[in-house]
């Protein structure tokens, strides 16, 4: 099992706002970094720190985290958006990287 | 831009070992950053292996830490993955990746395209 927990699968309507989270102890140590993969591709970092954003990734994703739980919310869920998302910190000692089990985003 | 592809056998037999490469493009893997390796089994998530920092050091997943090794080759800007005794339940996709700044292991910025390495059973 991981130290992070994330729901197994999430859906939002096209054009809704969804939440995913993402808990864990070390959570309220680190940052979450959350990660975008749609079959047969690798993963694609969205966010990472507070809430940035590398290039190139639309301004519908963001992250938020308080206590022991991160949260990557997409504002105006497209089609394009339905994938699999990864959240990705240290581990409850700092010392090795872990990710979460993976939630599965349907947009309907 | 930073670009790496991983490369190896697609099958390794049982007890045997693994041997991956992950060549870099677009940057030097002399560069103070973090170099990751990823797998994912068929149909689950990530699992992070372990990572080697530019300057030589490592950093292991504990469960795997008994078999593996990642090692960099400078001269052919490249960076390895070694695991030992592998099992059906080695079977993966393996990602090589790089941390997007250099003064930390994670977020993983840069990934390979992905290698599926089959161990049959």
């Amino acid at each position: 099992s991981s130290e992070l927990t994330q729901d197994p699968a999430v859906s939002v309507a096209l054009g809704q706002t969804v939440r995913i989270t993402c808990q864990g102890d070390s959570l309220r140590t680190y940052f979450a970094s959350w990660y975008q993969q749609k079959p047969g591709q690798a993963p694609v970092l969205v966010i990472y720190g507070k809430t940035n954003r590398p290039s190139g990734i639309p301004d519908r994703f963001s992250g938020s985290s308080s206590g022991n739980t991160a949260s990557l919310t997409i504002t105006g869920a497209q089609a394009e958006d339905e994938a699999d998302y990864y959240c990705n910190s240290w581990d409850s000692s700092g010392n090795h990287l872990v990710f979460g089990g993976g939630t599965k985003l349907t947009v309907l | 831009q930073v670009q790496l592809q991983e490369s190896g056998p697609g099958l390794v037999k049982p007890s045997e070992t693994l041997s991956l490469t992950c060549t870099v493009s677009g940057g030097s893997v002399s560069s103070a950053h973090y170099w990751s390796w990823i797998r994912q089994p068929p149909g689950k998530g990530l699992e992070w292996i372990g990572y080697i920092y530019y300057s030589g050091s490592t950093n292991y997943n504990p469960s795997l830490k008994r078999r593996v090794t990642i090692s960099v080759d400078t001269s052919k800007n490249q960076f390895s993955l070694k695991l030992t005794s592998v099992t059906a339940a080695d079977t993966a996709v393996y990602y090589c990746a790089r941390g997007l700044l250099g003064t930390s292991a994670y977020p993983l910025g840069y990934w390979g395209q992905g290698t599926l390495v089959t161990v049959p059973s």
